[in-house]
């Protein structure tokens, strides 16, 4: 079982939608990270949690540390949110990363 | 202030030889992280740099090594390359000391085709 584990693996959505993707971990952490990977590789980071709720734009990420789960949620999908999510969490052990892998999102118009 | 910028952007080698990867990170930041991404394995975790100590090693063989400089400027060395080292070569860098409890801001990436 892979420490860190995203659901759903691929996710079609009509433009518009609400789209949820989530995160489970097995460990103590520090931090969790929601990244961004357009084709081509280049990877944005888009959050940093450690507790609560956070909102950026049309994103909104969770935490719930006693459930070990996080959730990105992003309203008013549109086809340039078309990427892969990755879901990141750095141990309390220590701040290397472990990463989920990944969720293929796409948008269609 | 500027990205983070890795060089080269692309290589191509072949089995046996070595090959050397730069990382410059964003101006002031001191921590720098390595990344490999394969299609079967996905992201997994090198190395962690923080004022040229390496602060942490993921489970990869002692053909990979890196280091940092005093200006933060971070290197990576494959030797004795294979092919399962082709791959996406990721770096890096964060403001505060332990890279993974901070924002990372990631470089374009190097792609590394191994013949």
């Amino acid at each position: 079982k892979n420490e860190v584990e995203q659901s759903p693996q691929n996710l079609t959505a009509q433009e518009g939608e609400f789209i949820t993707i989530n995160c489970s971990y097995s460990v103590g952490i520090s931090a969790l990270h929601w990244l961004q990977q357009h084709p081509g590789g280049g990877i944005v980071s888009l959050f940093m949690l450690s507790s609560g709720k956070k909102k950026h734009g049309r994103l909104i990420a969770t935490i719930n540390i006693q459930e070990k789960h996080s959730s990105l949620h992003i309203t008013a999908s549109h086809p340039r949110d078309s990427a892969v999510y990755i879901c990141a969490v750095a141990e309390t052990s220590g701040s290397r990363l472990t990463f989920g892998e990944g969720t293929q999102l796409t948008v269609n118009p | 202030k500027a990205g983070v910028t890795q060089t080269p952007r692309y290589l191509i080698k072949t089995r046996g030889q070595q090959v050397t990867l730069s990382c410059s990170p964003i101006s002031g930041h001191r921590s720098v992280s390595w990344y490999q991404q394969t299609p079967g394995q996905g992201l997994q975790f090198l190395f962690e740099y923080f004022s040229e100590t390496q602060r942490n090693k993921g489970n990869f063989p002692g053909r990979f090594s890196g280091r940092q400089f005093s200006n933060s400027r971070s290197e990576m060395n494959v030797s004795t390359l294979e092919l399962g080292d082709s791959a996406l070569y990721l770096c890096a860098s964060s403001p505060t000391p332990r890279g993974g409890q901070g924002t990372q801001y990631f470089g374009p990436g190097t792609r590394l085709l191994v013949l």
